[in-house]
């Protein structure tokens, strides 16, 4: 089975200073990876996804994030924040089989970033 | 385009009481559902999973169950409310092989 973590539950930063949200995976088998983003009372949206070749994915609203296989990291990075990337921010990953199928999702925790003026 | 509806927003139910929150998906077929729960600064939890009709996993032991009587079309019914059911509960869809998932808006459930 898969596990992620999410080694902070809330990261404060001040607006326009650059943020990292650390994600980190274990699984036996290969794995993809997604970030989401969650506003207060509401569904889960996609920030990025890594399904296979760059390892530095792009991602909506200038968010950016690297999987590195050798440290089982998916590590989210945003150069410059605004007061309105505050949110929780989910990492999540989906087994891949041999046979082409996936199961469903396994999230971290979350972090709650929050965005200091 | 696909689209996944979910309701109630939110609902308050005394324990003991009944429940079925209802998802549906457009502009698809076949998806994979999902519900989850998730309770405050516990994350997502996984609770049921199904890839067809009439098909459903289910992740965690627990007072509730899930129904996938049409293609599109996925209920999470519990017989009895328990106050341990309150939190915030999630739709989603994905497609075959390695796709996202997509969610719902969320209903908020509290058991008083």
């Amino acid at each position: 089975a898969q596990s992620v973590t999410q080694l902070d539950s809330q990261v404060p930063v001040f607006e326009e200073a650059p943020v990292e949200l650390r994600c980190n995976y274990s699984s036996s088998v290969s794995v993809y990876l997604f970030w989401y983003v969650q506003y207060p009372n509401q569904g889960l949206q996609l920030l990025l996804k890594y399904l296979s070749g760059s390892t530095l994915v792009k991602g909506i609203n200038g968010f950016e994030a690297e999987f590195n296989k050798s440290q089982t990291s998916f590590h989210l990075r945003k150069p410059s924040v605004h007061i309105s990337d505050t949110a929780e921010y989910f990492c999540a990953v989906r087994t891949m089989y041999s046979g082409g199928g996936a199961d469903g999702l396994t999230f971290g925790k979350g972090t709650h970033l929050i965005i200091q003026p | 385009s696909q689209t996944i509806h979910q309701w109630p927003a939110t609902l308050v139910q005394p324990v003991g009481s009944p429940l079925s929150l209802e998802c549906t998906v457009e502009g698809t077929s076949n998806p994979n559902l999902y519900w989850y729960r998730q309770a405050a600064g516990r994350g997502l939890q996984l609770l049921f999973y199904s890839v067809g009709i009439g098909q459903i996993s289910s992740e965690v032991p627990q007072n509730l169950s899930a129904s996938r009587p049409q293609d599109r079309q996925f209920i999470l019914s519990s017989k009895k409310l328990l106050l341990s059911d309150s939190g915030f509960y999630l739709c989603a869809w994905s497609g075959p092989g390695a796709g996202e998932a997509f969610f719902g808006q969320g209903t908020r459930l509290t058991v008083v």
